[in-house]
């Protein structure tokens, strides 16, 4: 059965380094998530991505977040300086399409510790 | 906007005991899904199920069930005799309409509530 896939299962960084976390969709999907969860918290949406750009973003997805598709496979999410509270669990999510009433399939999650 | 509410943080049974997940949400839509999702020591999100707005039928599989009660805003999860390994944190979810635009329909997660199965 078709998965997400998610690389790297852990990731520990220096605070002010930029991280890269990586995400390959079911090949199939258009849509694409990407949620936080801090540890203990629930998760949280960051963005949806569709047809080369963002559709949605929240509060959370300042101007220290991008998200990429760089090519046809892989969806990656970028912190550019990380911050000590960016330390959570990041999952990645995709969609066959943006209908409710398709499921998003979610990938293991990527740990992110900031020291 | 969109919220889930659940309120029980932590939940401890013996095995064999029932016990019931409380879910409750607030939208605006009258079209919208609900979910539940399963998170276990390990991490991952697992789905359990999805549920349209339109569709108030209980849904039973296995030892798990689910009571949809639109006049209350609530979608309760419940597991039957429950086992050690149903031990982890549950997520509520809700997710609204098609958003115009073509923005997909991001999930709104309630707090999560921990439940522990001890022998």
């Amino acid at each position: 059965e078709p998965e997400v896939t998610q690389t790297p299962s852990h990731q520990v960084t220096q605070m002010g380094q930029e991280v890269i976390l990586r995400c390959v969709p079911i090949s199939n999907h258009l849509y694409f998530y990407w949620y936080r969860q801090i540890l203990g918290q629930k998760v949280e949406f960051l963005v949806s991505f569709y047809n080369n750009e963002i559709s949605e973003k929240s509060e959370i997805f300042d101007d220290q977040f991008s998200v990429e598709r760089p090519d046809g496979s892989n969806f990656t999410l970028k912190i550019r300086s990380t911050k000590l509270e960016d330390s959570a669990m990041y999952f990645c999510a995709s969609s066959p399409s943006g209908r409710i009433f398709h499921e998003q399939f979610f990938g293991p999650g990527t740990r992110l510790t900031v020291l | 906007a969109q919220k889930v509410t659940q309120a029980q943080t932590e939940i401890s049974v013996v095995e064999k005991e029932d016990v019931t997940l409380d879910c409750v949400y607030e939208t605006r839509d009258t079209t919208y899904y609900l979910f539940w999702y399963k998170q276990p020591p390990s991490g991952e999100l697992v789905f359990l199920i999805r549920r349209n707005s339109f569709d108030e039928q209980n849904e039973i599989s296995g030892r798990y069930s689910w009571n949809f009660q639109k006049s209350t805003s609530s979608f309760n999860f419940t597991i039957t005799a429950s086992q050690v390994v149903d031990s982890a944190v549950y997520f509520c979810a809700l997710s609204e309409a098609f958003v115009q635009g073509g923005g997909g329909n991001k999930l709104t997660f309630g707090t999560g509530t921990q439940l522990k199965v001890e022998l």
